[in-house]
């Protein structure tokens, strides 16, 4: 099953505007990872954060973590039509061997209006 | 440039045919994956690999298989075995081996059609 759920499924809004999107997990994790899918491509790693880490920026990006509630979410703050895509968040656990694995969620699509 | 190529892009097969996708990456990564995208479905992971010469299953392993003899590639045979195969593959790789080193670098993706 998926271990990350993101909310919404889609969301459309004006150019110039934040978008918000939300992931919760279900199991402890070592980091989450956003990454951003445009259609009928490959994914492009966005942020990491860490489970010690509860906020991280980046350019026009805003991500936060929450580990008691589990869920983490991804701002992108004045969108541009170039930010519609599908947007997923991926999380990392640590096996017993030191393996790591990355388990995706479902995807947010975002469509800019402009 | 440094990067992943899958290929082919497209790819149709007919019932009962084993097909292999490519995935071949120069960025001197240890790990690859094999992912399967489905329509609404996100992400599933088929296989993955920490290490030449060793590989080991993910979420839907079942009709797949793998190999990983050389640092640089790791295809994926479909099997006549896996009942619903049209899907979109996505290879990736990453530098392995420790907390935070799996960020993930992805190919363009290859689409299979089961005719």
């Amino acid at each position: 099953s998926q271990q990350g759920e993101e909310d919404p499924q889609a969301l459309s809004i004006q150019e110039g505007e934040n978008a918000t999107m939300n992931c919760s997990y279900k199991t402890s994790i070592n980091n989450l990872q956003w990454y951003r899918q445009n259609s009928g491509r490959g994914l492009v790693h966005l942020i990491l954060i860490r489970s010690n880490e509860r906020e991280k920026h980046s350019g026009r990006l805003r991500v936060t973590l929450d580990t008691s509630k589990k869920s983490s979410s991804l701002l992108i703050t004045a969108s541009r039509a170039a930010d519609t895509a599908s947007y997923f968040c991926a999380t990392v656990l640590i096996s017993n061997f030191g393996n790591e694995k990355l388990t995706f969620g479902t995807g947010t699509r975002l469509t800019i209006i402009p | 440039d440094g990067g992943i190529t899958q290929s082919p892009k497209y790819l149709f097969r007919k019932e009962g045919q084993n097909v292999t996708l490519s995935c071949e990456q120069n960025l001197n990564h240890d790990a690859m994956y094999w992912y399967r995208q489905d329509p609404g479905q996100g992400l599933r992971l088929i296989y993955y690999s920490q290490i030449v010469n060793d590989f080991q299953k993910g979420d839907i392993a079942e009709g797949y298989s793998v190999s990983r003899e050389k640092k640089e590639s790791f295809p994926l045979t479909v099997t006549s075995a896996q009942k619903n195969p049209t899907a979109f593959y996505l290879c990736a790789s990453s530098i392995g081996g420790g907390y935070g080193a799996n960020v993930l670098t992805f190919g363009a993706g290859s689409r299979l059609t089961v005719l």
